[in-house]
Formats: structure tokens, C-alpha cells, sequence
């Protein structure tokens, strides 16, 4: 069964201090691992696809890499705004549907 | 406009209730599933549609059952309604052939089971 941990559960950070979020991952066949931002109230938003490791993928101040064994998110001087929980998931060639972590919340403070 | 939407958003009845929840997605996808998610923030996956025929069904109380009247509708009913229902349930989709992991989600319908 594949199973995904996410650490820390939460951050705070002040604004313009870089960090970054863990998941780790333990499945049969990775077929692809997934990050997606959750406001409060709202339904996760997708924001990177990563299939081997090695890859890497930014978008504004995010940055998500991979490997065999883990992805980490980078935020690098985060704003406010920037505040939201970030949920990790894999598929895996033995389960098709997504797996999610339970998210590291993230604050950050102006 | 709003691509997957979901009504209602809050719901809050009692005990051995029926309750639906609609989901409609304006993409032109064809896979649509629902999601629990509970007190700990973790999201399970409860079913998956593609074109209106059922293709996941995770371990779930037959109390629940999904019904896709076409490709761009998911609705869940819940019949004899517990405690351990309480949770948000979000409907997503995705279009077919994109990653199995980049789904769209609605804003979610918070269920309270009194």
C-alpha cells in the first residue's frame, strides 16, 4: 500500500525566509508525484507533476525537486500570500488513484 | 466561471438522515471522482467515474452511492447518516489521458452529522 509523510506538519515563517517542506514516499513503481496548494475552505489547487528523480519543477517562489525516496518543496522568500496548506500525493503503477499526505500547513507572517 | 462546482457547501443534519451532494465540472472532462476529507486533513478517495460508468470503489460504507446522470455530473447520496460521516467531501475531475494525479476540485461540502 503506498503511503505518503509529510513533515512538519506546520511552519511558520516571517516573510522572506526561505524554507522548505518535506514528503516522503514509499510505494511499488512511482508513476508520478504531485503537489498541490489547499486555502482554508477552498479545494486543493494543483501545482507540480514530478515523474523521476531528479526532476525539478518552479513556478513564482516554488521550487519542488525529487527523489527516490522523498520530494521537497523550496519556498524562497515567501509573502504572505504564500500561506495555505501544501498537500503532497503519488500514484504508483499498483494504484492508479492519488495517495495524499496530510499536508504541512504553512504561515507566513509579514 | 466556475469549473467544478459543488452544493451545498455547509450541510448539517441529524443522525440516521439521507443527504446528497451535487457536483457539476463545465471542463469537458471525463473522469470525475469524489473525495473525503477528514479531521486530520488527509484525502481519501471514495469513488471515480469515467464517462458515467463506474471504475473505482474504494472501501465504502454501501450507504454511499455515487450516481453520474452524464459525464459532467458526479452526485453522492448518503443514506442512514452517522457520527463518523462528518467530514468535507470534495468532487474533482480530470480529463482523460492527463496525469492521474492532475485533478481539479471543487470547494469542497462540509458535512456535520449531529
Amino acid at each position: 500500500e503506498d503511503q505518503v509523510t509529510q513533515s512538519p506538519e506546520a511552519l511558520r515563517l516571517q516573510e522572506g525566509e526561505s524554507s522548505s517542506l518535506n514528503c516522503s514516499y514509499t510505494v511499488s513503481g512511482l508513476r508520478g508525484l504531485f503537489w498541490y496548494r489547499q486555502d482554508p475552505g477552498k479545494g486543493p489547487e494543483f501545482l507540480f507533476t514530478l515523474y523521476s528523480a531528479g526532476e525539478e519543477k518552479e513556478k513564482e517562489r516554488l521550487k519542488a525537486t525529487l527523489t527516490k525516496k522523498e520530494s521537497f518543496l523550496h519556498i524562497t522568500a515567501p509573502k504572505p500570500e504564500d500561506s495555505a496548506t501544501y498537500l503532497c500525493a503519488v500514484t504508483s503503477g499498483s494504484a492508479r488513484q492519488l495517495t495524499f499526505g496530510s499536508g504541512t500547513q504553512l504561515t507566513v507572517l509579514p | 466561471d466556475t469549473a467544478v462546482s459543488q452544493t451545498p457547501k455547509y450541510l448539517v443534519t441529524q443522525m440516521g438522515n439521507d443527504k446528497s451532494i451535487k457536483c457539476e465540472q463545465n471542463l469537458g472532462h471525463d473522469t470525475m471522482y469524489w473525495y473525503k476529507q477528514d479531521s486530520k486533513k488527509f484525502l481519501k478517495i471514495m469513488f471515480s467515474y469515467n464517462n458515467k460508468e463506474l471504475i473505482i470503489n474504494e472501501t465504502v460504507p454501501n450507504r454511499f452511492s455515487p450516481k453520474s446522470p452524464d459525464k459532467a455530473h458526479l452526485n453522492l447520496h448518503i443514506n442512514s447518516l452517522e457520527l463518523g460521516d462528518s467530514a468535507v467531501y470534495f468532487c474533482a475531475s480530470r480529463e482523460l489521458g492527463g496525469g492521474h494525479g492532475e485533478l481539479f476540485f471543487g470547494e469542497g461540502s462540509r458535512l456535520t452529522v449531529l
